[in-house]
């Protein structure tokens, strides 16, 4: 399964609210999506398991949502520490793939 | 709390193999399903495999002819090898725990490691 992240480049300002899509070339089970955000020389950290389900210590101005092919991620209140990539990624089956990331600039 | 370790050869010559370990350190490795994830340089995530401690694995297509995934319960570490390495395979290797279990429905990974760099040249 493909997975498309758009738009590739996000710039907004601190306090505005931020809209990821996901795309799947496939229909992907509600309990198979999750969003990770990488910043430089960090792993990724998971944010979003299960479509719209939190992961500990995750902030709740990260909500997602979704189902069959379409899904996203909404970051409301931005903080310039959001700033980093996003990506999303499935597990119908094997392979596990990811998107190719979104880029979230915050200035 | 349960902590990810990557080790191995920063460098590596091309046509040789890749050989890299995991050290799960905090809790036990029998729990879970392990996985292998790379980045190459300015680029995106690409899922390598998984290994479960009862042996079970499972490998991108793309790589499986190359890959050899095993585990180590005594030391409680599992290890990636990667055979006939080129340029391409150049990337930050992240070793990642598949969240989901028998009683926790996390279909995700839930915790990395902070990722080794090999380089593939000569």
């Amino acid at each position: 399964i493909v997975l498309t992240q758009s738009p590739g480049t996000l710039s907004l300002s601190p306090g505005e609210r931020a809209t990821l899509s996901c795309r799947a070339s496939q229909s992907v089970s509600s309990t198979s999506l999750a969003w990770y955000q990488q910043k430089p020389g960090q792993p990724p950290r998971l944010l979003i398991y299960g479509t719209s389900s939190r992961a500990t210590g995750i902030s709740d101005r990260f909500s997602g949502s979704g189902s069959g092919t379409d899904f996203t991620l909404t970051i409301s209140r931005l903080d310039p520490e959001d700033s980093g990539v996003y990506y999303c990624q499935q597990y119908v089956g094997p392979p596990l793939t990811f998107g190719g990331g979104t880029k979230l600039e915050i200035k | 709390q349960v902590q990810l370790q990557e080790s191995g050869p920063g460098l590596v010559k091309p046509s040789e193999t890749l050989s890299l370990t995991c050290t799960v350190s905090g809790g036990s490795i029998t729990t879970h399903y392990w996985n292998w994830i790379r980045q190459p340089p300015g680029k995106g995530l690409e899922w390598i495999g998984y290994i479960h401690h009862s042996g079970s694995s499972n490998y991108n297509p793309p790589l499986k002819s190359r890959v050899t995934m095993s585990v180590d319960t005594s030391k409680n570490q599992f290890s990636l090898k990667l055979s006939s390495a080129t340029a391409a395979d150049t990337a930050v290797y992240y070793c990642a725990r598949w969240g989901e279990t028998a009683t926790i429905k996390l279909r995700a990974f839930d915790l990395w490691g902070q990722g080794t760099m090999v380089t593939v040249s000569s």
